[in-house]
């Protein structure tokens, strides 16, 4: 079973803060990284797909960074808004499959 | 695009019933994807179609739990004798073909609860 841990599992920050996460995941045969943002009632929204070591990717305010060869991507939300609230989900594409292992996510709650 | 589609919102059944669900990709996407996640979890992977074929199972998807996607299009997903265990949110996604790694979109997912 694949491992892939989201740390922290939940965070409370104060509007205008700016956060990161970090997502692991197993490095040997990677083939992408997606990142999902979940708002409750909602569907999980794509923000990005990272496939090459030193990738680096920009949404608005939200960031993120992949590195392969040690298994890792992190997420940056800069000047953290109300509307970011949310679970925010990575999940490797390992092999040649197309299914999505996704870690548990980090609940982000961004007080006004 | 109207998105993916998901029907119904929420399923409440007795135990031992059988359920259906049913998921409208992107009207041009080939693959379509089922997952279910439980509370505090992040979607767990149940099957992948591309078209009409069934490519991917999951091998710790019980033989209660059976998918289908005619003519390539809609996809259903069954569960059989449905027990307490089976309780969780049920998504559907959906990806074009062209460069292989496409996002995949999400349906709102269908909600079971178990009696």
């Amino acid at each position: 079973i694949l491992n892939v841990e989201q740390s922290p599992q939940s965070l409370h920050v104060q509007e205008g803060d700016s956060t990161n996460f970090t997502c692991s995941f197993p490095s040997s045969n990677f083939y992408a990284l997606h990142w999902y943002r979940w708002e409750t009632a909602k569907s999980p929204e794509a923000l990005f797909v990272m496939t090459l070591n030193g990738d680096e990717k920009k949404k608005g305010r939200i960031s993120a960074t992949l590195n392969t060869k040690e298994g890792y991507s992190y997420l940056y939300i800069k000047g953290s808004q109300p509307e970011d609230s949310a679970t925010y989900l990575c999940a490797p594409r390992m092999d040649s499959s197309y299914k999505l292992i996704f870690g548990s996510g980090t609940r982000l709650l961004v007080r006004p | 695009d109207t998105g993916v589609s998901q029907n119904p919102r929420h399923k409440i059944t007795k135990r031992g019933q059988n359920v259906t669900f049913r998921c409208d990709p992107i009207s041009e996407h080939n693959r379509l994807y089922w997952y279910r996640q439980t509370l505090g979890q992040g979607p767990e992977f149940l099957t992948y179609f591309q078209n009409e074929a069934q490519l991917e199972k999951s091998r710790l998807l019980s033989d209660r739990f059976s998918a289908e996607r005619p003519k390539g299009s809609f996809s259903t997903l069954e569960i059989q004798r449905t027990e307490q265990g089976d309780s969780a949110m049920y998504l559907c996604a959906s990806s074009g073909t062209g460069y292989s790694n496409q996002p995949q979109h999400f349906g709102d997912g269908t909600r079971l609860s178990i009696l």
